[in-house]
Parts: structure tokens; C-alpha cells; sequence
């Protein structure tokens, strides 16, 4: 199985700052067939089901403020939440879909400084 | 508009059995890729089992020949059964719609509203 890690595990920002988040896999994702990278970036805020944010790592789903960017190719990624809103307190999740099974990240909490 | 709207779970006393629902509607589950997803307490998102529109079925090694997958087409809905539940079975059980996909897995685009199992003497 194909393994996710993420950096770091909890971090603190002030509203309106930035939020890096760092995702890595164990072995590349991309499709060279696509030039793709089949990792995802879902939202979870407490008591609520995962959210889909980012698929191809930075392409934004739908209706996703565009503060939010994802970025990286092959085993390293990156989530960038550009300017911090209270609504965006939550854990991220980083997940592979190149290969089965899925695999997810542990997680990564954002918090307000 | 798509929804997936959960049934079952509660508690459970070790080695019994649930089954879990998940009802959609704005979508025809037969022709897509579905899953299930854990989150024990506290803890991050583990994928449990997936059933392809073409009926292939996988399930995680810590769940294999104790859950199973199903689909009833006429109730657009999909079904987890599970037996000889363990104490580490306990979490909320998400089911999830099949997104964009790669040649062989997808993500997930739609999620249920979850279903909490606890195992417990």
C-alpha cells in the first residue's frame, strides 16, 4: 500500500495569514500516460463527513474558495491556505487515489492563533 | 442533487453483528464506484471496503471475512454487514461516492452524514 504522511501534525495561524500544509507519499502518484497526479485534499470540520477540496493535487472541486491551492507532483504536495478564515478551522486530509487501496494522510489540524 | 443518507449502527457487544445503510438519491449507485470509510474516535479516515460499478469487491485486511459489501439496485442503496465485530471496529463509518478516478481507484466526491458503531462489553 502506498503510504501518506503529512507536516505538520497541528499548526496555529493567525487570521488572514497563511497555512502550509505538506503531504508526501511513498512512491510517485503521477500518471505519466496524463501527466496527473491522482492525490486529494479533503476537509474535515468536527461532527461533519470529509469534504472534497483539491483532485489531480490542484484542481479545486467546485464551490471551493480560491484561497485554498493545492500544489506538488509526483510524492510531494502541497495544500496553501492563502489568507486564514475562522471557517477554515478544520483537519486536512491528504489522499491517493492512484492506486488501490486509497490511502489517506493522518491528518493535519489548522487552528487560529 | 446528490445525497447519501446513512442508516444503522449504535452498540454492540464483541463477535455481534450490524449492518449499515446508505441510501443515495441524484445518482444511480450501480453505476458508480462506492465506498466505505472509518474514523475510529479521535483518529483520521481508513479506507474499509469499495464496490466497483462492475460489482468487483475489496476490503481492508483488517476487515476481510468479517465485512461485507452489498448493493440492492432497486433501492439505490449500498449495505455494510458486519460480523464478529471487535472492539477496534469502533468509529464512524462514512459512505462515500466514487469521483474522479485514476485506472483503478477513485476519490471520494459525496460523502454520507456517518453512522457511529461502538463495540463494547
Amino acid at each position: 500500500d502506498i503510504v501518506m504522511t503529512q507536516s505538520p501534525d497541528s499548526l496555529a495561524v493567525s487570521l488572514g495569514e497563511r497555512a502550509t500544509i505538506n503531504c508526501k507519499s511513498s512512491q510517485s502518484v503521477l500518471y505519466s500516460t496524463d501527466n496527473k497526479s491522482y492525490l486529494a485534499w479533503y476537509q474535515q470540520k468536527p461532527g461533519q463527513p470529509p469534504k472534497l477540496l483539491i483532485y489531480w493535487a490542484s484542481t479545486r472541486e467546485s464551490g471551493v474558495p480560491d484561497r485554498f491551492r493545492g500544489s506538488g507532483s509526483g510524492t510531494d504536495f502541497t495544500l496553501t491556505i492563502s489568507s486564514l478564515q475562522a471557517e477554515d478551522v478544520a483537519v486536512y486530509y491528504c489522499q491517493q487515489y492512484y492506486n488501490s487501496p486509497v490511502t489517506f494522510g493522518p491528518g493535519t489540524k489548522v487552528e487560529i492563533k | 442533487e446528490v445525497q447519501l443518507v446513512q442508516s444503522g449502527g449504535g452498540f454492540v457487544q464483541p463477535g455481534g453483528s450490524l449492518r449499515l445503510s446508505c441510501a443515495a438519491s441524484g445518482f444511480t449507485v450501480s453505476d458508480n464506484y462506492m465506498s466505505w470509510v472509518r474514523q475510529a474516535p479521535g483518529k483520521g479516515l481508513e479506507w474499509v471496503s469499495v464496490i466497483y460499478s462492475g460489482g468487483s469487491i475489496y476490503y481492508a485486511d483488517s476487515v476481510k471475512g468479517r465485512f461485507t459489501i452489498s448493493r440492492d439496485n432497486s433501492k439505490n442503496t449500498v449495505y455494510l454487514q458486519m460480523n464478529n465485530l471487535r472492539a477496534e471496529d469502533t468509529a464512524v463509518y462514512y459512505c462515500a461516492k466514487g469521483g474522479h478516478c485514476s485506472s483503478i481507484s477513485c476519490l471520494n466526491d459525496y460523502w454520507g452524514q456517518g453512522t457511529l458503531v461502538t463495540v463494547s462489553s
